[in-house]
């Protein structure tokens, strides 16, 4: 069975230009994740959708940073204008609600470096 | 003060020798505890959920203490490949918001 899907796994940017991150969750997972992973703060949820409605987008660090899922199939997470400050990890990770709903599967990650 | 703290390590430890690492967790209403484990440049991967009485999984074990708020895990007769940075998770006010550790690195050599 395939995982959670992530594209790009690389993207190296201009400081100034728009980043998208795409993610496909494990089908038949109503949960996904939006995570930032750096040396200094370690793994940050930065927003989670239930059923493709967002329910916390608490972590999400400024307006420069959007996340949509328009379908079960499918979510993006947006840097526009990117910052160096946003070079990161970001991982995705999808989990079905239910008896192990806590149980996330991560995506292999978008490594990003802003320059 | 963080939600999640773990001692960074690294733990450099021999084939066959017995680790321990500890995690201390802020929120007392937190209601899921789980051991992840991130290799290198690799993603988190669940390794087990820790339970009240406590765990058993092969060689690794994990322990609950919610008066003291501590979460443990046991590895016993280390492998090469237990070597990898692992991570220690809680859940937040609400069943599907994880709150993860920074990790405590381990090292395990011939």
């Amino acid at each position: 069975d395939a995982g959670v899907i992530q594209s790009p796994r690389h993207e190296v940017t201009e400081m100034g230009q728009e980043v998208t991150l795409r993610c496909k969750p494990i089908s038949g997972h109503n949960s996904l994740f939006w995570y930032r992973q750096t040396m200094m703060r370690g793994l940050e949820l930065l927003i989670y959708f239930n059923n493709n409605v967002p329910i916390d987008d608490s972590g999400m660090p400024e307006d420069r940073f959007s996340a949509k899922m328009p379908n079960a199939s499918f979510s993006t997470l947006k840097i526009q204008p990117s910052e160096p400050r946003d070079s990161a990890v970001y991982f995705c990770a999808s989990s079905l609600s239910g008896r192990n709903q806590e149980t996330q599967y991560f995506g292999p990650g978008t490594r990003l470096l802003v320059l | 003060r963080k939600e999640v703290e773990q001692d960074p390590g690294p733990f450099n430890v021999p084939e066959g020798a017995t680790v321990a690492f500890n995690c201390t967790y802020s929120n007392s209403a937190s209601q899921s505890f789980f051991w992840y484990r991130q290799d290198c440049r690799k993603e988190p991967k669940l390794l087990m959920s820790v339970y009240s009485s406590g765990n058993e999984d092969g060689r690794f074990t994990a322990q609950l203490n919610r008066a003291s708020q501590y979460i443990s895990l046991l590895i016993r007769d280390s492998k090469l490949s237990d070597s990898a940075t692992y991570l220690c998770v809680v859940n937040k006010s609400g069943f599907q918001k994880l709150v993860f550790g920074t990790g405590t690195r381990l090292l395990v050599s011939p």
